[in-house]
C-alpha cells in the first residue's frame, strides 16, 4: 500500500477525554499536513511539518491541539479536553517538494471524530 | 486573506457536460488545485493549474484565468460515479498550505 494511512478510521469519546489520531504518510513524502473537515465545508488547515519540523499552524489549532512528527515520518494530532465543537474529519495528507511548483497533497482516508 | 467561491449544487445528466466555476482573491498566486471528494471518502487530486489556458485529461479538463481569478473544471461524458463533491483549492500565502472551496456538490442523474 503506497498511499497515505490514518488511525483509527473513526473515534467516539465524550467531552473532555483526550484522543490521539495517528497518520502514515506515503512513504519518500517529506511534507506531512493536518486539515479538518466538517460537513458541507472544504478541508481547512490546521498544520504542516516539513521533515520533523513544523513551520505552520493555523490560528484553528487552539492550545488544546498539538501536532508532532518526532522523527520525520508518521504523525500524530492529539486533541486534549474534547470539546462537541471538535466532532469532524480530520484528514492527513502528504507531499513531495520536488523543487517546482505544483507540490500536489495527498490525502489519507481520515479519522472521523464525534464527541458526545 | 483568501475567498473561494463555488456553486453549492449542481445536477447534470448522463452523457452531458457540466461546467464547475470557481473565482478566488489572493494577494499571492501560486497555483489552483481541483480535487474530487465522494462521500465520506478523502479528497482525490484531479488537476493543478498555474498558467492560463486549459488542461486535459481524459473526460476532466481545467482552465485557469489569472487575470480575472477563475477557473473551471470540465466534466465530459458524465458518468454516474461522477456524482460527488467537487473542491477548488488555492495556495495559501505562505505557500504550504491549501485554502479551499466549499466545494461543489454534482448529482449525474440516469
Amino acid at each position: 500500500d503506497t498511499g497515505v494511512s490514518q488511525n483509527p478510521r473513526h473515534k467516539i469519546t465524550k467531552r473532555g477525554q483526550n484522543v490521539t489520531f495517528r497518520c502514515d504518510p506515503i512513504s519518500e513524502h517529506n511534507r506531512l499536513y493536518w486539515y479538518r473537515q466538517t460537513l458541507g465545508q472544504g478541508p481547512e488547515f490546521l498544520t504542516y511539518f516539513q521533515n520533523e519540523a513544523q513551520l505552520e499552524k493555523s490560528r484553528l489549532l487552539s492550545d488544546r491541539f498539538s501536532a508532532e512528527r518526532p522523527k520525520g515520518s508518521f504523525s500524530t494530532l492529539e486533541i486534549q479536553r474534547t470539546e462537541q465543537g471538535d466532532s469532524a474529519m480530520y484528514l492527513c495528507a502528504s507531499s513531495l517538494r520536488a523543487g517546482a511548483v505544483g507540490d500536489t497533497q495527498y490525502f489519507g482516508p481520515g479519522t472521523r471524530l464525534t464527541v458526545l | 486573506g483568501q475567498n473561494i467561491d463555488q456553486p453549492t449544487e449542481m445536477t447534470a445528466t448522463e452523457g452531458a457536460i457540466v461546467q464547475i466555476n470557481c473565482t478566488y482573491q489572493t494577494s499571492g498566486f501560486n497555483g489552483l488545485f481541483w480535487y474530487q471528494q465522494h462521500a465520506g471518502e478523502a479528497p482525490t487530486f484531479l488537476s493543478y493549474n498555474v498558467l492560463d489556458g486549459l488542461e486535459e485529461k481524459g473526460r476532466f479538463s481545467s482552465f485557469l484565468s489569472r487575470s480575472k481569478g477563475y477557473s473551471y473544471l470540465l466534466l465530459k461524458e458524465l458518468q454516474m460515479k461522477d456524482s460527488a463533491s467537487y473542491l477548488c483549492a488555492v495556495y495559501s500565502n505562505s505557500g504550504y498550505a491549501l485554502n479551499f472551496g466549499k466545494g461543489t456538490s454534482l448529482l449525474v442523474t440516469p
